[in-house]
């Protein structure tokens, strides 16, 4: 079973802001990172460390980490964020990387 | 700009073997860690097995240790998963990507290749 957890599912209204997040004791000693996955298509990292974001990444998304929940915000919500998000931490032997299981975000 | 592209999926019958390729290319590829990453249909993203920048340290989930085998070629730029002893759940599309190690970052992926196990 993944050692982190995400909400199943959520929906937000186009240019609304909505939190996704990740519960896991990996995150009291490291980061998470965030994917965006659309239907068919390979993932693509949105969010890394503190809050990095690659180049090319809108600035809308935004990240946060206090005790074991890691979390990814989008503000001001487009379509194209319609989506899924999987956090990503290492497990306890600390080599090794966990995906959480996924949250659909619907834009509504 | 970097280019992963995987190769060497397809269908195999339960308790056969694949050798998975990923060809990098627009980066210095003995600099970085590497990571393979599978998603079997209709599922999440599961991380697979990573290696380091020469090939000396390398770490497995526990559902495939002992049945596959993540390696390198600097000179070639290449990454390899070999893939033994294959069960219907391994049936997925196999990514790689480019790890960011001490950022826990999978920075750049390959577009997959699918990896069928059936009788």
């Amino acid at each position: 079973s993944s050692e982190l957890t995400q909400d199943p599912a959520v929906s937000v209204a186009l240019g609304q802001s909505v939190r996704i997040t990740c519960q896991g004791d990996s995150f009291r000693n490291y980061y998470a990172s965030w994917y965006q996955q659309k239907p068919g298509q390979a993932p693509v990292l949105v969010l890394y460390g503190r809050n990095n974001r690659p180049s090319g990444i809108p600035d809308r998304f935004s990240g946060s980490s206090s005790g074991g929940t890691a979390s990814l915000t989008i503000t001001g919500s487009q379509a194209e964020d319609d989506a899924d998000y999987y956090c990503i931490s290492r497990d306890k032997s600390g080599g090794r990387y966990v995906f959480g299981p996924g949250t659909k975000v619907t834009v509504l | 700009e970097v280019h992963l592209v995987e190769s060497g999926g397809g269908l195999v019958q339960p308790g056969g073997s694949l050798r998975l390729s990923c060809a990098a290319s627009g980066f210095t590829f003995s600099s970085y860690w590497m990571s393979w990453v599978r998603q079997a249909p209709g599922k999440g993203l599961e991380w697979v097995a990573n290696i380091n920048q020469d090939g000396s340290e390398n770490h497995y989930v526990d559902s495939v240790k002992g049945r596959f085998t993540i390696s390198r070629d600097n000179a070639k730029n290449s990454l390899y998963l070999q893939m033994n002893s294959l069960k219907a759940e391994d049936t997925a599309v196999y990514y790689c990507a480019r790890d960011v190690f001490l950022a826990v970052a999978l920075d750049c992926w390959g577009q997959g290749t699918l990896v069928t196990v059936s009788s």
